[in-house]
């Protein structure tokens, strides 16, 4: 089935220090969404990507679409302690219009 | 504007008992889903709804489990004859269909954490 291979798994940095994480498949995808998860809570939305090669930006955060259409990435921008959380890559596509496939997770942490 | 709401947070049950958690959806929105979370992973999509219509439903859907959205607001999901493998997050979201086509940002409630003991 589809799957989307996140990376990487967790993260330790500084605070003030740029981040990146990215997500990858075999399969291409016509949605990408990023989310953060704060424990015991649901998936907050912070970007979505709809066409190939689309940069979006929120805030300190930065997000591409591959130009494949089977990876995206997330980057964020002088991290603060509260961007501490998991962030999930999600993506939509293929045969369904509703199915969101989730990546793994990278798990930051941020010192302040 | 409210987000999307979910009853109860939380649940401990016995195995073999039945259980059934309630989603209500931003009120806008006519498309909602359900999803499922274990420790240490990412959401796995069980079932969605246009309205009242269940159009997708997941093989980790058993026939154990059962969801509804009878008047195309609020969804329950029940889970029968419980086993210690439910133990999860029980995700709802909700997103927005219009006549120009679907918008598939998927807003996510704050989860029903199921223990099966």
């Amino acid at each position: 089935g589809q799957q989307l291979n996140q990376s990487p798994q967790s993260m330790f940095i500084q605070e003030g220090e740029d981040v990146s994480m990215n997500c990858t498949s075999s399969s291409i995808f016509n949605t990408w969404l990023w989310y953060k998860q704060d424990p015991g809570e649901g998936p907050v939305l912070l970007i979505a990507l709809y066409k190939a090669g689309e940069l979006t930006s929120n805030g300190r955060l930065t997000a591409q679409f591959g130009i494949t259409r089977k990876d995206s990435f997330l980057n964020i921008s002088a991290s603060i302690p509260s961007d501490v959380g998991i962030y999930f890559c999600a993506a939509l596509g293929g045969t369904s219009y509703g199915k969101l496939t989730f990546g793994q997770g990278t798990i930051l942490t941020v010192h302040p | 504007d409210t987000g999307v709401s979910q009853d109860p947070r939380h649940k401990i049950t016995k195995r073999g008992q039945n259980v059934t958690f309630r989603c209500d959806p931003i009120s806008e929105h006519n498309r909602l889903y359900w999803y499922r979370q274990t420790l240490g992973q990412g959401p796995e999509f069980l079932t969605y709804f246009q309205n009242e219509a269940q159009l997708e439903k997941s093989r980790l859907l058993s026939d154990r489990f059962s969801a509804e959205r009878p008047k195309g607001s609020f969804s329950t999901l029940e889970i029968q004859r419980t086993e210690q493998g439910d133990s999860a997050m029980y995700l709802c979201a909700s997103s927005f269909l219009t006549s120009g086509g679907p918008i598939y940002e998927q807003y996510f409630g704050p989860g029903t954490r199921l223990t099966v003991t």
